[in-house]
């Protein structure tokens, strides 16, 4: 069965930094296109990042160029998202998510606020 | 960005009656392999999405029967044959062959 546990969401403010993480098992992690989605009651569902199975193609949308990096460890099969100079707007529940979004974890929410 | 589009919002379906949600893309979704990768969700309350659609017109494992998908270039439809009381929730549209991967607002179905 696969599962996607994520982890790291939490209260941060304005500038901050969090990671999160994405513990994959009960598929081929290694071989697998993996992405982080993000999910606001305003903004709805938005995708933010994938990385494709070795980690050296990353594509990310423009609202978070610059600020996010995603990574992955295929030995721990592991994604990460590292979130940087987080903003109101990026206040969002996460979801890890795999190849073109057949499965999903249950998410992590993300708070940015003062 | 691929913009897409769904209707109606709101979907109130008496029990057992058919029901179709419309999805618009902005740009066609038919990829340079001849794929379209369109997929179908549905988020029940409280939990994550669910694939039940993808690639235009394949049902997931699991899916029922009764859920199905169709269109083609810019204009997609999912049906549902008799909706039962397990399909309330939203449904969404997601393209996937342009980047970014984008969403539909997302369709709330309700029982009548």
């Amino acid at each position: 069965e696969v599962q996607l546990v994520e982890s790291g969401g939490g209260l941060v403010q304005p500038g901050g930094s969090l990671r999160l993480s994405c513990a994959a098992s009960g598929f081929s992690f290694s071989n697998s296109w993996m992405s982080w989605v993000r999910q606001t009651p305003g903004k709805g569902l938005e995708w933010v990042a994938n990385i494709n199975p070795d980690g050296s193609q990353k594509n990310f949308v423009d609202s978070v160029k610059g600020r996010f990096t995603i990574s992955r460890d295929n030995a721990r099969d592991s994604l990460y998202l590292q979130m940087n100079s987080l903003r109101a707007e990026d206040t969002a529940l996460y979801y890890c998510v795999v190849g073109r979004a057949s499965r999903w974890g249950q998410g992590t929410l993300v708070t940015v606020s003062s | 960005d691929v913009v897409m589009t769904q209707s109606p919002l709101s979907l109130p379906v008496t029990l057992g009656q058919p029901a179709s949600i419309s999805c618009r893309s902005s740009e066609s979704l038919v990829y340079s392999d001849g794929n379209t990768y369109l997929n179908w969700f549905q988020q029940r309350p409280g939990q994550s999405p669910r694939r039940l659609i993808y690639e235009l017109s394949n049902r997931e494992s699991g899916v029922p029967d009764r859920f199905s998908g169709s269109g083609s270039g810019t204009d997609f439809a999912l049906k549902i044959s008799r909706v039962e009381a397990e399909d309330v929730g939203v449904y969404f549209c997601m393209q996937a062959t342009h980047w970014p991967h984008t969403f539909g607002q997302g369709t709330k179905l309700e029982i009548k």
